[in-house]
């Protein structure tokens, strides 16, 4: 089946600095991948939705110029956390629908993001 | 819009036992229904989905769901479930595949 690829599955950085998360689509092309944010004991809440070639819309409330999205192949999509705060600290989860699955998404493993 | 509603947010079961965790949707056209589980620090695994034709749909590992559209309803069963069963599961909707909306999420504990 599909697979989406999520790098990295943890991540420690300073305040200030920025942190680049990828999502692949390993064995399919994704012209859309969405990324999602969960908090400790809490759902999955969509932030933006990446387009491959054009730019990403944002949930209300998420601030695109803090969480840069960049879509630039069928294959990555790019989320960018810009001078990062402790409390950016969360789970970033991607999906891509998956094309041969009958609707439904596939889900990357996550990345753990701890600012310090 | 549509959304999902799950009323538990914790459901404690001794092994062996029966388990209901419930879905409700609001949406105002026809939908796509979808139930998740995730492991600690793991991403979503689909466990099944509902796209149209029999309303009751089953999983490989002996989880069922059944769509019930005039309750607006999509409540996941197991008649017998196991300590691996442990893990935080997610009602989804999607009504037009462009976005999935999730449940707050139902945290499945399986006691010896």
């Amino acid at each position: 089946g599909a697979v989406v690829s999520q790098h990295p599955s943890w991540v420690i950085c300073k305040s200030g600095t920025s942190v680049k998360i990828e999502c692949r689509s390993l064995d399919f092309q994704a012209t859309t991948m969405f990324w999602y944010r969960q908090f400790p004991k809490q759902s999955l809440m969509l932030m933006a939705t990446s387009n491959e070639g054009s730019k990403a819309t944002y949930e209300q409330g998420v601030e695109k110029d803090k969480f840069l999205i960049n879509h630039a192949s069928l294959t990555l999509s790019t989320l960018t956390v810009t001078s990062a705060h402790p409390e950016d600290s969360s789970f970033y989860i991607c999906s891509a629908r998956d094309p041969l699955g009958g609707y439904g998404y596939t889900f990357g493993s996550g990345t753990r993001l701890t600012v310090v | 819009a549509q959304s999902v509603t799950q009323l538990d947010s914790q459901v404690p079961v001794f092994e062996e036992a029966p388990v209901e965790l419930r879905c409700n949707y609001s949406s105002s056209v026809s939908v796509y229904l979808f139930w998740y589980v995730q492991y600690p620090n793991q991403g979503l695994q689909l466990l099944l989905k509902y796209l149209s034709g029999s309303t009751l749909v089953e999983s490989i590992n002996g989880f069922e769901a059944e769509f019930n559209k005039s309750q607006t309803s999509f409540h996941l069963r197991k008649p017998s479930v196991h300590i691996s069963d442990t893990a935080e599961y997610f009602c989804a909707v999607s009504n037009n595949n462009n976005d999935m909306r999730f449940g707050a999420g139902t945290r499945l504990t399986v006691k010896p």
